[in-house]
């Protein structure tokens, strides 16, 4: 079966820090992959996609870039965190077929102070 | 104009009685939907999924597909203290989109 890894769990960063988040998904090839973000009390907000290695698709403008080293594997980054960056970060999977459901990852808290 | 909207909530149902929750969607060549629960603190479990107009059970969930109304809803039969959470719409149309979520409260 298919499982979907994210990590850290939480994190806590000061202003202006690096950001590297990790997602790895295993039991399947050439996964869709997606990260999201949701403010508190919020919806979901999709910031990037990922239809192959190296195939990224921008969804809003920010401070936040992704990379996909690895078929299975899809970082999300950032050179300088802003306060607004806080949110929980969520890892996604679906299979590379039309109308699949996605599946997420447990979530990174992130908290800028 | 939102892609997905949902019933704002919080909705609040007594144990064993029926939750409603609906969803509207704006996109006509959607093909495929789907409902999430969240737990608070937690992320996003799929729970129902529908492709075809009219009625999917799932055991004490039902999903109710509409398209020509443009009209997703999941009902929840027996409510259960543990079917407490935020339950999200999601239409995918060249990507999923989420609704806001309706937050679900079952009081015992």
């Amino acid at each position: 079966s298919q499982t979907i890894h994210q990590w850290p769990a939480t994190l806590v960063q000061p202003v202006g820090s690096p950001l590297s988040l990790e997602c790895t998904v295993e039991g399947t090839s050439n996964p869709n992959l997606y990260w999201y973000r949701q403010a508190a009390g919020r919806g979901l907000q999709l910031l990037f996609y990922s239809v192959g290695i190296g195939q990224i698709s921008s969804e809003v403008p920010q401070n936040l870039s992704a990379s996909r080293p690895q078929d299975r594997q899809f970082i999300l980054s950032s050179k300088k965190l802003l306060l607004s960056d806080s949110g929980f970060y969520l890892c996604a999977w679906s299979p590379n077929i039309s109308n699949q459901p996605q599946h997420f990852g447990d979530g990174t808290r992130l908290s800028i102070l | 104009q939102k892609e997905v909207e949902q019933n704002s909530g919080p909705l609040s149902v007594p144990e064993g009685a029926i939750a409603s929750l609906n969803c509207t969607y704006s996109d006509r060549g959607s093909q495929s939907f789907f409902w999430y629960r969240q737990y608070s603190g937690k992320s996003p479990e799929l729970i129902m999924f529908i492709y075809s107009n009219g009625d999917k059970e799932d055991g004490r969930f039902t999903a109710q597909l509409n398209k020509a109304s443009q009209y997703v809803s999941l009902l929840i039969r027996d409510s259960q203290p543990s079917d407490s959470a935020t339950y999200l719409c999601a239409v995918n149309d060249y990507k999923l989109s989420f609704g806001a979520g309706t937050t679900v409260t079952v009081r015992a």
